[in-house]
């Protein structure tokens, strides 16, 4: 089954605590993304990936990191969440340029007290 | 740079009534626009996307959007509800330069009422 996969689902962490939420996808797809989702706000791209070793910053990219060694997986890093990092995350990927579906994950809830 | 407005943030609507959300957007240049929806505690779902040719433009599960280029509008409408399709829904456009790199829109919540 086609699929992205986030990991993991709900976490709560304290404030400076570095944390990584994994994403992989089956789909040998080259381009994948990172985005937060905040009520009234909708969905806000944090970085972007065309494919292995190129990244780039989206909208809100501020106190997040990411990386790309393998075609597969991206995952987000935090290396010190603060409060206002609480919030829904989904990562997303799609063929490059391709103009049919993003396909998106089943999202993190992060909270960061 | 694109923006996206959707100026209903909550539709409470009766079943097998009709609907309409609004979306308009902002843009120096040609889009592609899209409607996504995210049912409870999921991810976001492709619903339908206008790329050209027909503004007409349908899902297969009976909701139908209409680019309007004058009115920058792509608003999506349904002749009859389901209590299935209650869920927020995401207008998003993008830039045909830039792949994939979505601009959404804030959201509406489509509460089906029995």
């Amino acid at each position: 089954e086609a699929q992205v996969t986030q990991n993991p689902r709900y976490l709560i962490t304290v404030t400076g605590k570095k944390l990584t939420v994994t994403c992989s996808q089956n789909m040998n797809h080259e381009y994948m993304s990172w985005y937060r989702q905040d009520p009234g706000l909708g969905l806000r791209q944090i970085y972007y990936s065309m494919n292995v070793e190129v990244t780039d910053k989206g909208d809100v990219p501020e106190g997040y990191k990411v990386s790309r060694k393998e075609k597969r997986n991206f995952p987000l890093i935090l290396e010190s969440p603060s409060p206002n990092q609480t919030s829904l995350y989904f990562c997303a990927s799609s063929r490059h340029r391709d103009k049919t579906e993003a396909f998106f994950g089943q999202g993190t809830r992060l909270t960061v007290v | 740079a694109q923006s996206v407005t959707q100026l209903d943030s909550q539709v409470p609507v009766f079943e097998e009534a009709p609907v309409e959300l609004r979306c308009n957007y902002s843009s120096s240049v040609s889009v592609y626009l899209f409607w996504y929806v995210q049912y409870p505690n999921q991810g976001l779902q492709l619903l339908l996307k206008y790329l050209s040719g027909s503004t007409l433009v349908e899902s297969i599960n009976g909701f139908e959007a209409e680019f309007n280029k004058s009115q920058t509008s792509f608003h999506l409408r349904k002749p009859s509800v389901h209590i299935s399709d209650t869920a927020e829904y995401f207008c998003a456009v993008s830039d045909p330069r830039y792949g994939q790199n979505f601009v959404f829109g804030p959201g509406t919540r489509l509460s089906v009422l029995p």
